[in-house]
């Protein structure tokens, strides 16, 4: 059965820093990846999504990399401002399921 | 296009009861899939419906059942609730579902209460 791991569980950084959120799963056999952000007592937003034959994607200040060998993933956020506060999520696609990390919540300090 | 909606927004109901939630994807959509959300055991997926038929299913007991319509439509039903059903129901849609994954796309959820 895959298992995401997301680390760190917490992360709080100054606004204007550069950061970066880490995914890691146990079986390399998945069809693609999705990074999500959630904000309290919402649903997920979608960021990224990654295809399987794919290295990385972008979105404005957003950049996600895929690694399926090892089995990561990051979530690069450049220049981060107060509004990026909120639990960011990757989702991987294997066995036409998807599985979620347990997320990590950032706040961004102005 | 309008996004997913799911209704109630709020419910809460007492043990021993059943409850049924709506979801309505994305026009166009043909997936639509549901998840349990707790803090203890974060997003855990439920089913999966594609054109009127389940396509996945979850580790759940049978007490949690679902169907989609020919609209896409999807509801969840949950018999004889336990205390352990509070969560926050989440529905998703995708254009493909299946190993071609289009994006998901999430509802607010509907946040349910057992007493």
């Amino acid at each position: 059965k895959q298992e995401v791991t997301q680390i760190p569980a917490a992360l709080s950084v100054p606004e204007g820093e550069n950061l970066v959120l880490n995914c890691s799963f146990t079986d390399s056999a998945i069809y693609n990846l999705q990074w999500f952000r959630q904000d309290p007592g919402k649903g997920l937003t979608s960021l990224l999504l990654i295809q399987s034959s794919q290295r990385e994607q972008t979105s404005g200040r957003l950049n996600a990399s895929l690694d399926k060998s090892s089995g990561r993933s990051t979530l690069y956020i450049a220049a981060s401002q107060p509004g990026d506060s909120a639990t960011y999520l990757c989702a991987v696609n294997s066995g036409n399921q998807f599985y979620f990390g347990t997320g990590t919540s950032l706040t961004v300090i102005p | 296009k309008a996004g997913v909606t799911q209704t109630p927004r709020y419910l809460i109901k007492t043990r021993g009861q059943q409850v049924t939630l709506s979801c309505s994807p994305i026009s166009g959509h043909r997936s639509v899939s549901w998840y349990q959300q707790t803090p203890g055991q974060g997003l855990q997926f439920l089913f999966e419906y594609f054109s009127e038929t389940q396509r996945n299913k979850g580790n759940f007991p049978g007490r949690f059942s679902g169907r989609q319509f020919s609209n896409s439509r999807s509801e969840m039903n949950v018999s004889t609730l336990e205390l352990g059903d509070s969560a926050l129901y989440l529905c998703a849609s995708s254009e493909t579902g299946g190993r071609y994954y289009s994006p998901l796309h999430f509802g607010n959820g509907t946040r349910l209460t057992v007493t």
